[in-house]
């Protein structure tokens, strides 16, 4: 089973603000997820990386692939207090089969006024 | 769609007690999910379906079994409750299709919270 790593575990900005969240692992990966959750609900997919290197762009939320397949960032700019929640990173670390994501620790992100 | 639907949201057991946790899809998804998720921790793969009549262990399969009689539900079981159960279990479907490598999106359902006393 891969170990997803995630960095920081919590984070506590004031809106305005951009921060950065890692996802580190020793094993390459096929491809990497981010999900955001909120409390009481499921998580729900932000965006999927495929290719090493890759940088994704949602609105204000900015995702990168690294070059080794190793590692993921998510950086957001000018932090929402909508953007508060879970992140959570998952890898899926083969192809061709079931989808057995293996999830990070998470992230847990807060946004004041 | 109501996409991935679970009950009960939340339930009390005692130890030993036996309970099914339902879950439902009506997106004619082909692979089925199930997740528990521990305070301040990500998820954690219980088992899981490709098909219906197909089913296989995830990471932590101990203490539970599964079934896929159809293709719109996969109900989660636990057969003697244990303190180490409590926890908030997510069930997620996706559609793959046969040969495709990129993981698929997964949907989740608004999870059931459950306490074993």
């Amino acid at each position: 089973t891969q170990l997803l790593e995630q960095s920081p575990q919590f984070l506590s900005i004031q809106e305005g603000e951009n921060l950065t969240v890692y996802c580190n692992s020793s094993s390459v990966f096929s491809s990497l997820q981010w999900y955001r959750q909120e409390p009481g609900e499921g998580p729900v997919l932000l965006v999927t990386v495929v290719t090493g290197g890759e940088v994704k762009k949602l609105k204000r939320l900015t995702f990168q692939f690294g070059d080794a397949r190793k590692d993921s960032s998510l950086h957001i700019t000018a932090a929402q207090p909508g953007d508060t929640g879970l992140y959570l990173c998952a890898a899926s670390p083969r192809t061709g089969t079931a989808s057995k994501l293996t999830f990070g620790t998470g992230t847990r992100l807060q946004v004041t006024l | 769609n109501a996409g991935v639907t679970q009950t009960p949201k939340f339930r009390i057991l005692k130890i030993g007690q036996s309970m099914t946790l339902q879950c439902a899809q009506d997106m004619n998804h082909n692979y089925m999910y199930w997740y528990r998720q521990d305070p301040g921790m990500g998820l954690k793969l219980i088992y899981y379906s490709v098909g219906a009549g197909i089913t296989d262990k995830g990471e932590v399969p101990n203490g539970y079994n599964v079934s896929r009689s159809t293709t719109e539900d996969f109900p989660l079981r636990l057969e003697l409750a244990a303190p180490s159960q409590t926890s908030v279990y997510f069930c997620a479907s996706s559609s793959r299709l046969p040969g495709q490598g990129v993981s698929d999106t997964q949907y989740f359902g608004p999870g059931t919270r459950l306490t074993v006393l």
